[in-house]
């Protein structure tokens, strides 16, 4: 069985620092992704980056990165120069095994139970 | 511009009534999920959809069923709410074409009250 765990409930970080948010993932498959997600207070989902288990390099996204170690099955989200705008809810996610269905391809999401990341002024 | 809507975007029921979310998605996606997102547990998949005539059950499937007659919908119907449903319900939608392009996409949710 799949588990992600976001053991920070909350996050504090002040404007233009950096701040890390952990993830840990559980599975026993050699093919998985990583995605991770923010929901700020008006409640859409927002995709922010993804990681795939053979790539191997961290991917970034503009002032995301993903700081992916394998072999500790962590899968941390870094945001640089933190903005007031980056306050939110942000959730980890891990996608099983992508396999064929007679349609295409087929994945499902299995996800953490967030944290809740303020930038202070 | 291609999206995923839902609707209603709030509602309020009475326990015991059948009612259905709506989700619409003109990404052409053949994946499509629901979710339901409470406090203290993340989003929680509720069914999924690989295709057309196909559906499957999620980790929270009792008490909700879904349809897929065409590619841009999924309906989520409950057929006799209860308080216990109260959350927020999210539909999302991907389509698997190569490395790094099965990201999930989301629709804005609907916040269900049963009372």
């Amino acid at each position: 069985a799949q588990k992600i765990t976001q053991t920070q409930p909350g996050m504090f970080v002040q404007e233009k620092e950096a701040v890390t948010l952990d993830c840990t993932y559980d599975t026993s498959d050699q093919s998985y992704g990583l995605f991770w997600y923010k929901q700020p207070s008006s409640g859409e989902m927002i995709f922010l980056i993804y990681q795939g288990s053979y790539d191997e390099q961290n991917a970034t996204e503009g002032r995301y990165s993903l700081n992916f170690q394998k072999a500790r099955k962590s899968a941390n989200l870094v945001i640089s120069a933190s903005q007031l705008g980056d306050s939110a809810m942000y959730f980890c996610a891990m996608r099983e095994p992508v396999y064929l269905t007679p349609q295409g391809g087929s994945e499902k999401l299995v996800f953490g139970k967030g944290t809740k990341l303020t930038v202070n002024p | 511009d291609a999206e995923i809507t839902q609707s209603p975007r709030h509602k309020i029921t009475e326990t015991g009534r059948q009612v259905t979310l709506a989700c619409h998605q003109t990404w052409n996606h053949n994946n499509m999920f629901w979710y339901r997102q409470d406090l203290g547990h993340g989003l929680r998949l509720i069914h999924y959809s690989y295709g057309v005539q196909d559906t499957n059950k999620g980790e929270v499937s009792d008490g909700y069923s879904v349809s897929r007659s065409n590619t841009e919908d999924l309906p989520l119907t409950l057929e006799s709410a209860a308080s216990s449903q109260t959350s927020v319900y999210f539909c999302a939608s991907s389509v698997i074409a190569g490395p790094n392009t099965d990201t999930q996409y989301f629709g804005p949710g609907t916040r269900l009250t049963v009372l």
